[in-house]
């Protein structure tokens, strides 16, 4: 089976532009989390969602928002990008939506310029 | 708010070498604790959960427990390959957020 996937990789962007990231989870999960891991820090909770609807949100700004799809796939989108913002930006899928080990994908990695 | 805490930042053992990461965690209503494998460039890969004190979970050379205020995972006769950053993360409250460590930076000389 298909792990989690993410797209894109890579990408490199320059203050104040937009991004989106995409994520597909294991087949069978309904949840979605995601996660911003800085170089050398653990992965800091973003959101997550189960069921297409927002479960949980961190303590990032509103600059960040993210949405499930019916599909049970997910984008994170980030506006007026900062340099702070550049990280690996991990996707999580389980099957639960209160409880259960996280499964997570390669991540996309964000360099802000 | 919910705290977890790993030693060391970074260990090097020799080949064989055994030794223990240790995780401690504050948390209120602990409904998990996580222990993942991470290598450079890559997303966690899950090892164990563990729910209560007093439970223990073995995977190969690996073998992790847990107390009420701590978690320890314990690398018997670590080879190379298990070279890797180790982090440690709690789950409490009543949605998935997972609090993560900074985690152990393990390197195994051959």
């Amino acid at each position: 089976d298909a792990g989690v996937t993410q797209s894109p990789t890579h990408l490199i962007k320059t203050r104040g532009q937009q991004v989106t990231l995409r994520c597909s989870p294991i087949s069978g999960h309904k949840s979605v989390s995601w996660y911003q891991q800085v170089l050398g820090q653990g992965p800091q909770f973003i959101f997550q969602y189960y069921e297409k609807e927002e479960r949980g949100r961190g303590n990032f700004p509103d600059r960040f928002s993210a949405r499930q799809f019916p599909n049970y796939s997910s984008e994170l989108n980030v506006n007026a990008l900062l340099l702070g913002d550049s990280a690996l930006y991990l996707c999580a899928s389980s099957q639960g939506g209160i409880f259960g080990e996280l499964f997570f994908g390669e991540g996309s990695r964000l360099t802000v310029l | 708010e919910d705290q977890v805490t790993q030693s060391p930042e970074a260990l090097r053992l020799q080949e064989g070498e055994s030794s223990s990461l240790n995780c401690s965690y504050t948390v209120s209503g602990l409904r998990g604790l996580f222990w993942y494998r991470q290598d450079p460039g890559k997303g966690p890969e899950f090892l164990f959960t563990l729910y209560s004190a007093g439970e223990e979970k073995e995977k190969e050379r690996l073998k992790a427990t847990l107390t009420k205020k701590e978690s320890f995972l314990h690398i018997t006769a670590p080879k190379p390959e298990d070279s890797a950053t180790y982090l440690c993360a709690v789950q409490a409250g009543g949605y998935q957020k997972v609090t993560f460590g900074t985690g152990t930076k393990l390197q195994v000389i051959p």
